[in-house]
């Protein structure tokens, strides 16, 4: 089984939606990033966690926002989704101290917003 | 926060050897040198790690000369299924990640029959 998972794979869904992405996993690593990911372009972080009780903006956080229900679980919503929201959307673990640039990707999610 | 340098694309042939260069002049003390590889459509995969001198795992080897303002991963043998996108990170693995960690645009590796 896959250490990090992510809900839903696919997801066609109308401008002004809300709309979740889950990510799981089983590495039992206290840190977890949401990232997006745009045709052509590298990655850019949205928000990220470093335990349950910790939540960061990252560099393009306007429009989402996140919930960490617990140290495996972390959730990322479009509250009001529009289609310049249309990406692929990568979840993240890592260890604490020396596992922070070792990090562990799910297989993402193609959010297509219409 | 170190930045770095990576050629946008490069191209080769099977059972070639791949070096691709990164600069980072700027680096830290306290920074590591990550790469990562990213398939089309799929997250990216931690490939290697290193500090100074030369790291080697069983696909790659890095190579990090003694002023640290740069690093080379090299591929050995490459075949298609290496045709990839390759990322350089640079930070402080102990107080970093979060918003410190910052994936470029990388490489474009396609490596050809």
């Amino acid at each position: 089984d896959a250490d990090v998972t992510q809900t839903p794979r696919n997801r066609i869904t109308k401008t002004g939606k809300r709309i979740m992405l889950e990510c799981s996993q089983t590495k039992g690593h206290d840190r977890m990033y949401w990232y997006r990911q745009d045709p052509g372009l590298g990655l850019r972080l949205i928000y990220y966690s470093f335990d349950v009780k910790d939540i960061n903006k990252g560099e393009i956080s306007d429009g989402y926002s996140v919930s960490r229900q617990a140290q495996a679980k972390f959730s990322l919503s479009l509250e009001s989704a529009i289609p310049n929201q249309t990406a692929l959307y990568f979840c993240a673990t890592s260890a604490g101290s020396s596992g922070a640039y070792e990090q562990y990707f799910g297989p993402g999610t193609r959010l297509t917003v219409t | 926060l170190a930045k770095t340098t990576q050629p946008i694309s490069m191209d080769s042939y099977e059972g070639q050897e791949v070096n691709i260069t990164c600069s980072h002049n700027n680096i830290a003390t306290n920074d590591y040198i990550t790469w990562y590889q990213q398939f089309p459509s799929q997250g990216p995969r931690f490939i290697i790690q290193g500090y100074k001198t030369k790291v080697t795992n069983e696909v790659a080897s890095l190579f990090i000369p003694a002023d640290r303002k740069s690093s080379t991963l090299s591929l050995p043998r490459v075949s298609l299924s290496d045709t990839a996108v390759y990322y350089c990170l640079v930070g402080d693995i102990l107080t970093g990640g979060g918003n410190k960690l910052t994936f470029g645009t990388g490489t474009q590796l396609k490596v050809e029959l």
